[in-house]
């Protein structure tokens, strides 16, 4: 079956543009994560989604990010005017409930000129 | 403070033999511990999940254990292979959360 997909792969944004990103999770996956890669470290959680509900959003760097899953399936991460230290591989995970496995998308890699 | 320590060196061996990963941690408490390997370009995959209870989980080749007391995961891969190259990452998870806080990973090579 389908895995989880996030669109575009790869984004360039001039410094000061918003951006938006997509994360299509496994069907029937209630849990929705987004975390944020640096080169050569691990994710770094950013948000948690419980069907449509944001449950926790303490990762979020700054009120220039914003995310979203109104029907409880797609979810899309927004960070408006793009800074160049916003660039990273931003990663969605789904998973059957909070305490499974994750199962990764081959994330959306952010590059803020 | 908190932190959670991987080797940063790679990790270079021979094909066939037995590759040790290390994951420590400190001022954690987690109830779960996961290993996810990492392909250039791609996401993180789940590979076992262990938790505090658990001595040791085994899945083919892999095997994980986990010491509460030493703060400490090692992740061994058996007979390893030249397609075990990648990068692995430890996860912790608390007991009364969901989110995953991971370490920053040790690259794996195995030469042929």
């Amino acid at each position: 079956g389908a895995g989880v997909s996030q669109s575009p792969r790869y984004k360039v944004a001039k410094r000061g543009q918003d951006v938006a990103l997509r994360c299509d999770p496994i069907s029937g996956h209630v849990s929705l994560f987004w975390y944020q890669q640096a080169l050569g470290q691990g994710p770094e959680f950013l948000t948690y989604f419980q069907n449509e509900a944001q449950l926790d959003k303490s990762g979020l760097p700054s009120d220039r990010f914003f995310a979203e899953r109104p029907e409880g399936s797609v979810s899309t991460l927004k960070i408006q005017r793009t800074q160049q230290e916003d660039s990273a591989v931003y990663l969605c995970a789904s998973s059957l409930a909070r305490y499974n496995e994750q199962f990764f998308g081959p994330g959306t890699r952010l590059t803020v000129l | 403070s908190q932190k959670i320590e991987q080797n940063s060196e790679a990790l270079n061996i021979q094909e066939g033999k037995t590759a040790t990963l290390t994951c420590n941690y400190t001022n954690y408490s987690p109830a779960y511990l996961q290993w996810y390997r990492q392909d250039p370009g791609r996401g993180p995959v789940f590979l076992l999940l262990i938790r505090e209870n658990e001595k040791e989980k085994r899945k083919e080749r892999l095997k994980v254990t986990f010491d509460t007391t030493l703060k400490q995961s090692l992740f061994h891969i058996t007979a390893s292979q030249p397609a075990d190259s990648a990068t692995y990452l430890c996860a912790l998870m608390m007991d009364s959360s969901y989110k995953l806080i991971f370490g920053s990973g040790t690259r794996l090579l195995v030469r042929p």
